[in-house]
């Protein structure tokens, strides 16, 4: 499809494990970003890409969270040793240049922490 | 520090009922954008709006309208003879003039609307 893709859709882990969600932006959209979603609660901002670069890592929480593009499109968010605390709705979206806020979701990564 | 309000945890209206959805923010930003999304069960946000800080002009789409009110931080948003396809959770946004796509979320509003 046309829109952004994000897998795995579901991910229940143990604490401890490591995991990777996966980000395929809209073609031709040099940004892109990272938020994370608590239940009921608001996205919550955790990086930005502008081309392979991270643009704006100040929403990482902490070092155990990790986002790489290496190639400009596709990224891929890394968590290592896994707290129960993280788990919520990863969602990412991409957006053209210039166009400010207009941001194009994903339908989000869902991790479970156990 | 940027922060946006939205006071209305839910909201359940009968159909064909006028429901505004109210936001406010705070921000020490002279340029910024304000935005509303929509969160359908699905999940996936979409967009609906955008409005910069210098553009106080309310604006009207079909049946959404928005009103931007510098004077009182305020960018309420107003659904007139909502249908049952409303139905979702609303989250107002703010973003600074330096990342603009670094989006300050509410914590949103469920409506729901019944038959």
């Amino acid at each position: 499809g046309a829109g952004v893709s994000q897998t795995p859709s579901n991910k229940v882990t143990e604490k401890g494990k490591y995991v990777e969600l996966r980000c395929d932006p809209i073609s031709g959209h040099t940004a892109l970003y990272w938020y994370r979603q608590s239940l009921g609660q608001g996205p919550e901002f955790l990086i930005y890409f502008q081309g392979t670069g991270a643009a704006d890592d100040s929403g990482l929480p902490n070092d155990r969270f990790f986002a790489v593009r290496p190639e400009g499109s596709v990224s891929t968010l890394k968590i290592q040793r896994t707290e129960r605390g993280d788990s919520a709705v990863y969602l990412c979206a991409s957006s053209l240049p210039g166009v400010a806020g207009e941001l194009f979701f994903g339908e989000g990564s869902r991790l479970t922490v156990l | 520090a940027q922060k946006v309000t939205q006071a209305q945890t839910e909201i359940s209206v009968v159909e064909k009922e006028d429901v505004t959805l109210d936001c406010v923010y705070e921000t020490r930003d002279t340029t910024y954008y304000l935005f509303w999304y929509k969160q359908p069960p699905s999940g996936e946000l979409v967009f609906l709006i955008r409005r910069n800080s210098f553009d106080e002009q309310n604006e009207i789409s079909g049946r959404y309208s928005w009103n931007f009110q510098k004077s009182t931080s305020s960018f309420n948003f107003t659904i007139t003879a909502s249908q049952v396809v409303d139905s979702a959770v609303y989250f107002c946004a703010l973003t600074g003039s330096g990342n603009t796509g670094k989006l300050i979320f509410g914590q949103g509003t469920t409506l729901q609307v019944k038959p």
